[in-house]
């Protein structure tokens, strides 16, 4: 089983839409959680972090479930540039500074 | 620019020779990261050091793999008798030190192998 897990897709969705994306991790000793986005042949630069109380920025809202070890992204209102890789992060290892990053979620928003 | 830079962006080698790749991180960060990358995969973690000290090798990181990080601030990544199964995309990134868990790590452009 991969230490964090996420639908591959692709999310086709048409600009407006609400799209959401989940996504697992195996090690129930993780310390901390992001969401990055990774542009075509670019490096992957931070979307937002992932807190347990849940945590919203503008369009786009992160939440925890520290039971379930689950975590998830849903977009809002999705622009033409929302287009991208989203790749699910995870702290673990001694002292947490381990970062593990899943496979991505590919999402296009289509005119 | 006072990111994260990497030497070269792009290097293209014969199996069997060694190469050898920089990552120059932000100058106030303590941790450094060395993932690769193939199309379409998420970064994988090779390799962690928190100042000069590497603290944690990825199963990834055979033999022919080795990373140091001298005096705490730029890191080598070598890759010996190269196969064309290494052809990737290796990142580097670097974070913040201290106690702080839930810091930001910032990737540089990466350098992308070719091995043929």
């Amino acid at each position: 089983r991969k230490e964090v897990e996420q639908d591959p897709g692709p999310f086709n969705v048409p600009e407006g839409a609400t799209v959401a994306f989940n996504c697992t991790y195996s090690n129930s000793a993780s310390q901390s959680f992001f969401w990055y986005r990774q542009d075509c042949r670019k490096e992957p630069k931070l979307l937002m972090s992932v807190y347990s109380s849940g945590n919203e920025d503008g369009r786009f809202t992160a939440q925890l479930n520290r039971a379930s070890q689950y975590i998830s992204l849903l977009i809002r209102d999705s622009k033409l540039s929302d287009s991208a890789t989203y790749l699910c992060v995870v702290n673990q290892g001694t002292g947490g500074f381990k970062t593990i990053f899943g496979a991505g979620t590919r999402l296009f928003v289509k005119a | 620019d006072t990111g994260v830079s990497q030497d070269p962006r792009h290097k293209i080698t014969k199996r069997g020779q060694n190469v050898t790749f920089r990552c120059d991180p932000i100058s106030e960060h303590n941790r450094l990261y060395w993932y690769r990358q193939t199309l379409g995969q998420g970064p994988e973690f090779l390799t962690y050091f928190q100042n000069e000290a590497q603290l944690e090798k990825s199963r990834l990181l055979s033999d022919r793999f080795s990373a140091e990080r001298p005096k705490g601030s730029f890191s080598t990544l070598e890759i010996q008798r190269t196969e064309q199964g290494d052809s990737a995309m290796y990142l580097c990134a670097s974070s913040q030190g201290g106690d702080q868990r839930n810091t930001e790590a910032f990737f540089g452009q990466g350098t992308r192998l070719t091995v043929v």
